[in-house]
C-alpha cells in the first residue's frame, strides 16, 4: 500500500484566517515533504522532513508553517496567506531505507491527492 | 546543476499507437531518473524510475522507459495507448542535495479515441 493522505481536498480562506492542511501515511516512511503545485506546472518543493526534522526550507514565507508531529503525520500551518498563494497543495513520503547520500536520492517520493487552496 | 528538460509541452497520439514522452537530463553523478503521471485534479503517480542495471525499465499501467546514457534520455514509452492515459506527465531527477527531485515542465498527453 503506498498510500498518502490529504485533509481536506479543498480551502477557501481569507487573507486574515489561520487553516491548517494535514497529511497522513502509514507506510513507515520516514522522509516527508511539501510541494506547491500551480496549475499545469511542475510542484515545487517547500519542506522536507526526515525523522521528524526539518532538513528543507526552501525559502518559503513565514506565512507557511511545517509541523512533524510523529513520523506518520505532517501539517501546514497557513497564517494571513496571499492571493498568489492560492494552489495544489502536494504532500510526499519516502521510504529513506538508509542514511547514506545514495540511498536518499534512489528513494521513491509517493504523493497524496493534495489540497486545493483558493486565498481570497 | 541538476536538471530534465521535457522538449514537448504537448503529445498528441491516436489510440492503439506507440506513445513516446521524451525527457532528457543533466547531471554531473549517477542519475537517479522518475517518471510521474497527473490525471486532472489529482496528486502525482508515480510510474517508474532508473536507478542503476537494466536500461529498460517496466512500470505500472504498461509503461516502460529506456534509460540511454550517451543520449542522456530517459524517454517514456508505451506500445499502445489508451484514452485513459490522456494526462500530465513529468520526468523528474533527483538532485544533488538529496532529498530534492526536480520535475521537467510536464507533457501534456491526449489520446484521441
Amino acid at each position: 500500500d503506498t498510500e498518502v493522505t490529504q485533509t481536506p481536498k479543498h480551502l477557501v480562506m481569507g487573507m486574515t484566517n489561520k487553516k491548517s492542511l494535514k497529511c497522513e501515511q502509514h507506510m513507515g516512511h520516514r522522509a516527508m515533504y511539501w510541494y506547491k503545485q500551480k496549475a499545469k506546472k511542475p510542484p515545487e518543493l517547500m519542506f522536507v522532513y526526515s525523522y521528524e526534522k526539518l532538513s528543507i526550507n526552501e525559502s518559503v514565507p513565514s506565512r507557511f508553517s511545517p509541523e512533524c508531529p510523529n513520523s506518520s503525520l505532517l501539517n501546514l500551518h497557513l497564517h494571513a496567506l496571499q492571493p498568489e498563494d492560492s494552489a495544489l497543495y502536494l504532500c510526499a513520503s519516502g521510504a529513506l531505507t538508509g542514511r547514506t547520500s545514495e540511498t536518499v536520492r534512489q528513494e521513491t517520493q509517493y504523493f497524496g491527492p493534495g489540497t486545493r487552496l483558493l486565498v481570497l | 546543476a541538476q536538471s530534465v528538460a521535457q522538449p514537448e509541452d504537448q503529445v498528441n497520439v491516436a489510440e492503439g499507437n506507440p506513445l513516446t514522452v521524451k525527457c532528457t537530463y543533466s547531471v554531473s553523478g549517477n542519475p537517479y531518473l522518475f517518471w510521474y503521471v497527473q490525471y486532472p485534479n489529482r496528486g502525482l503517480q508515480f510510474l517508474l524510475k532508473y536507478i542503476t542495471g537494466d536500461n529498460l525499465v517496466k512500470g505500472s499501467y504498461g509503461f516502460e522507459a529506456e534509460f540511454n546514457k550517451s543520449q542522456t534520455s530517459f524517454h517514456l514509452k508505451k506500445p499502445s495507448a489508451l484514452v485513459s492515459d490522456s494526462a500530465l506527465y513529468f520526468c523528474a531527477v533527483r538532485d544533488k542535495g538529496d532529498y530534492k527531485l526536480s520535475f521537467g515542465a510536464g507533457t501534456t498527453v491526449t489520446v484521441r479515441a
